[in-house]
C-alpha cells in the first residue's frame, strides 16, 4: 500500500507568483486535507477535499484553492505570493468515515520558500 | 472555538527518564485525539489515538488516557531512547481540525 506522497519536495518562488503544489493520496483514501506548517509551528489547517468538493476551511484567504480529482488526487494553488508565505505544506489523506478513528495519513510535505 | 493546548518545549532528557508531554483541549462534543510524531525533514505520522472519554492509545511504549473530566490527553513513556528525539503534536478531530503547537523532545545519552 502506498502512502501520500506530494511534490515537489523543495520550491523557490518569487513574491506575487502563483504556485501549484501537488499531492497524490493513500490507496483507499478519497478526503485529503491541507496544511501549512511554518518553521517551529505547528500545521494550521488550510482546506479539506471529498468528493471533488471543499469539505471545511480555515483561517486562509481565498488566494489560497485547491481541488481534487476523480482519483482523489489534490491540488493547492496560491496567488500572488507573500514572504509569509514561505513554509512547509502537508498534504494527509484520510478515509472519510472512519477519519476519527485512525486519524491521517500524512505526506512529506513541500518545503515553499517564497523570496 | 475548538483548540489544543500544549506543554511548551523544548524537552530536554537524558536516555531511560521518564517523559510526559501534557495537552488539553478545548471542544464542542467529544474529538477524538491523536498524537502525531516529526521527524526532522519528515511529514508527522501518527503514534496513537484515542476516540472516546477513559480510552488510552498506545503505541512504541508511548501512552495516553482520554480524560473527559480534566479535557486533557497527556502523552507519557516510562524510559524514553536517543531515537525518541521528534517534536510531538497533540490533536483533535471533530468537526474541525487542529493541532497543538508542537513540543520539541531531545533525548541525551
Amino acid at each position: 500500500e502506498t502512502g501520500v506522497t506530494q511534490s515537489p519536495t523543495h520550491l523557490i518562488k518569487t513574491r506575487g507568483q502563483q504556485v501549484t503544489l501537488r499531492c497524490s493520496s493513500q490507496s483507499g483514501h478519497n478526503t485529503v486535507s491541507w496544511y501549512q506548517q511554518a518553521l517551529g509551528q505547528g500545521p494550521q489547517f488550510i482546506f479539506q477535499y471529498y468528493r471533488e468538493e471543499e469539505n471545511g476551511r480555515g483561517n486562509f484567504p481565498p488566494r489560497f484553492s485547491g481541488l481534487q480529482f476523480p482519483n482523489y488526487s489534490s491540488e493547492l494553488n496560491v496567488n500572488a505570493l507573500e514572504l509569509d508565505d514561505s513554509a512547509l505544506y502537508l498534504c494527509a489523506s484520510s478515509l472519510t468515515v472512519q477519519r476519527g478513528i485512525y486519524g491521517y495519513t500524512f505526506g512529506s510535505g513541500t518545503r515553499l520558500t517564497v523570496v | 472555538g475548538n483548540s489544543v493546548t500544549q506543554m511548551e518545549g523544548p524537552v530536554t532528557l537524558s536516555e531511560e527518564a521518564f517523559l510526559t508531554i501534557n495537552c488539553t483541549y478545548t471542544a464542542t462534543g467529544y474529538p477524538s485525539l491523536f498524537w502525531y510524531v516529526q521527524y526532522p525533514g519528515e511529514g508527522l505520522q501518527l503514534l496513537l489515538k484515542a476516540t472516546k472519554a477513559d480510552d488510552k492509545g498506545s503505541n512504541k511504549g508511548f501512552e495516553a488516557t482520554y480524560r473527559k473530566e480534566t479535557t486533557s490527553f497527556h502523552l507519557e513513556k516510562g524510559s524514553v531512547q536517543v531515537s525518541d528525539s521528534a517534536v510531538y503534536f497533540c490533536e483533535g478531530t471533530g468537526n474541525q481540525f487542529y493541532f497543538g503547537t508542537g513540543t520539541s523532545l531531545t533525548v541525551i545519552p
